[in-house]
Parts: C-alpha cells; structure tokens; sequence
C-alpha cells in the first residue's frame, strides 16, 4: 500500500517564476492538505481540497493556488516566487472531511533564488 | 487566535534516559485533538500519539506518553527508554472540531539522543 507520494523531491526556481508541486494521497484516501514549512519552524496551513473544491484555506496570497483532480491527486501551484517562498512543501491526506489523521509525503523541497 | 508554543528549542538526553517536551496551546474552543509528531531527517513526518481534549486520561503508546493539563492548556510528551532512533524534530499541534479542521502547529524541539 503506497503512502503519500510527493514529486519533485528538491528544485529550485528564480523569483518571478511560477513552480507546480505534485501530490499523490494514500490509497483510499480523498482529501489532501497542503502546508509550508519554512526552515527551523513549524508548517503552516495553505489549503485543503475535498471533492476538487477547496474547502478551507490558511493566510497565504492569491499567488498560491492548487487542484484536485478525479483520481484524488493535486497541485499546488505558486506565481511569481519571492526569496521568502524557500520551504518545505508538504502534502498531507486523509479520509473525507472533518478530523481523521493526516498522512504526510516526504515533502519537496523549493527554493527560491 | 490560535497558537502553540514549544518553549525549548533543543534537548539533548543520554540514550535509556527519560526526556520530556513542553507544549502548551490557546484555543477558545472546547472540542480538540492534540497530537505530537516527530520528523526525523528523512522529512516525512510521523504521528506519535494523540489526545482527544474530551478525554481525561492520558494517552499512551508504548514508549511515549502524554500529560494533558486542559485547564493549564498544557501537553507535554514524555520519551521512556529513549532510543538513538528517536532522535527527530518534534511537533506538537492541535485542531479545533468545531470550526476548522486545520492542524496549528509549534516552532518544534530539536532532540538529539546521545549513546
């Protein structure tokens, strides 16, 4: 049974560039939620995708977006990068809305040049 | 406004030693989860345990267990027996049931089991 999946694992990128990270949930899973986690702190919420709508977002600019597509899987998407975008991206998922424990990916690692 | 607050940054124990991590939250709300989860090297983070705010006693998984202050707004962790494998970051976050689902989470402890 494949845990989360995340693609790519590293990348870098320029200011003013656009970047795309990909999400695979955990099998039987249907509800992914991304967080960025800045280095020595903690992550912080973007958004949550259920039935491929957004459900429920945290304080980040219009310049983060995301999808869910049919088979469960997102994006996240971020315009025009600035210096301070430089994180972790983790994707978590779980089982329908509400609390059920999140399952995270490894991660991909942006930075910003 | 929501917040957790780890107050050490880092802890250092000697391997089969006890070490306990201070969390402590805000929230107005009454209906809760605490969890504490660990993020060794490698990045994925893990679930350790989680507490239910409804519940009095204390969760417990094997090596690790919890003491829950709810009137305090205090979740501390406590490692027994630790092991080097428990060397990671350590997280202590919540989500409110009531009104979101979203997990705040600390700053993070940094632990590093000696041998």
């Amino acid at each position: 049974d494949a845990g989360v999946t995340q693609s790519p694992t590293h990348l870098i990128k320029t200011r003013g560039q656009q970047v795309t990270l990909r999400c695979s949930p955990k099998s039987g899973h249907d509800t992914v939620s991304w967080y960025q986690q800045a280095l020595g702190q903690g992550p912080q919420f973007i958004f949550q995708y259920y039935e491929e709508e957004e459900r429920q977002r945290g304080n980040f600019p219009d310049r983060f977006s995301g999808h869910q597509f049919p088979n469960y899987s997102s994006e996240l998407n971020v315009n025009a990068l600035l210096l301070g975008d430089s994180a972790l991206y983790l994707c978590a998922s779980s089982l329908a809305l509400g609390y059920n424990e999140q399952f995270f990916g490894p991660g991909t690692r942006l930075t910003v040049l | 406004a929501q917040t957790v607050t780890q107050s050490q940054p880092e802890m250092s124990v000697q391997e089969a030693e006890t070490v306990t991590l201070s969390c402590t939250y805000d929230t107005s709300e009454n209906n809760y989860y605490l969890f504490w989860y660990k993020q060794p090297p490698s990045r994925q983070m893990i679930l350790v345990i989680r507490q239910e705010a409804y519940k009095q006693q204390n969760a417990t998984e094997n090596r690790f267990s919890v003491n829950f202050q709810k009137a305090a707004k205090s979740f501390s962790l406590k490692i027994s027996d630790s092991q080097l494998g428990d060397t990671a970051m350590y997280f202590c976050a919540f989500i409110e049931m009531d009104s979101n689902y979203q997990l705040i989470w600390g700053a993070g402890t940094k632990l590093i089991i000696k041998p």
